[in-house]
């Protein structure tokens, strides 16, 4: 089955315990993209990838890493979590870079800074 | 850069009555626009997209959105709600610029379905 699988669905940290949320999809898609989901603000874009070994900022990357080692994997790394990262993050991937290429996302991962 | 309104955070309906979901976009050029869905719990899947050709694009589920050039507007709509279309609806433009392309959603708009 066609799919972005992230890992973990829910995850509770204290502040400046580094962690990762992993990203797999098996669509073998070029473009990567991890976007926070926060009330009232909607979906907003941290990172992104064209491919492998690029990657580029979006609107939200302060306090975020992300890598592209191999295309089919993405994670996100947050090296010192602060609260105001608590969020829904997802995680999403296309076929290519193009505009009308549609994104297929993950189930979502469920945050919490403490 | 280009931007996406939906109008009305929350939109309440009866079952069996019209579903209308609005968004408002701005761009200079043609955009590419989506429409997705969020149930509960999970991701966000693709209900339909526009990217040229006919302006009326059906999508899953009975939605079917019209991108209206004169108006900036791509509005969501279904004929009869049902109970399984309460969940979140965001809409989307493609944004295409010297860096790449970047999906841009709206706030979301919450569509609640009473019996």
């Amino acid at each position: 089955e066609a799919q972005v699988t992230q890992n973990p669905r829910y995850l509770i940290t204290v502040t400046g315990k580094k962690l990762t949320v992993t990203c797999s999809q098996n669509m073998n898609h070029e473009y990567m993209s991890w976007y926070r989901q926060d009330p009232g603000l909607g979906l907003r874009q941290i990172y992104y990838s064209m491919n492998v070994e690029v990657t580029d900022k979006g609107d939200v990357p302060e306090g975020y890493k992300v890598s592209r080692k191999e295309k089919r994997n993405f994670p996100l790394i947050l090296e010192s979590p602060s609260p105001n990262q608590t969020s829904l993050y997802f995680c999403a991937s296309s076929l290519s870079k193009l505009g009308n290429s549609p994104l297929h996302f993950g189930n979502g991962t469920r945050l919490t800074v403490t | 850069a280009q931007s996406v309104t939906q109008l009305g955070s929350h939109v309440s309906v009866s079952e069996g009555a019209l579903v209308l979901l609005r968004c408002n976009y701005s761009s200079s050029v043609p955009p590419y626009l989506f429409w997705y869905v969020q149930y509960p719990n999970q991701g966000l899947q693709l209900l339909l997209k526009y990217t040229t050709g006919a302006t009326l694009v059906k999508g899953i589920n009975g939605f079917e959105a019209e991108f209206k050039k004169s108006e900036t507007s791509f509005h969501l709509t279904k004929p009869s709600a049902h109970m399984s279309d309460a969940a979140e609806y965001f809409c989307a433009v493609s944004e295409t610029n010297q860096a790449g392309t970047a999906l841009i959603f709206g706030k979301g708009t919450t569509l609640s379905v009473s019996s």
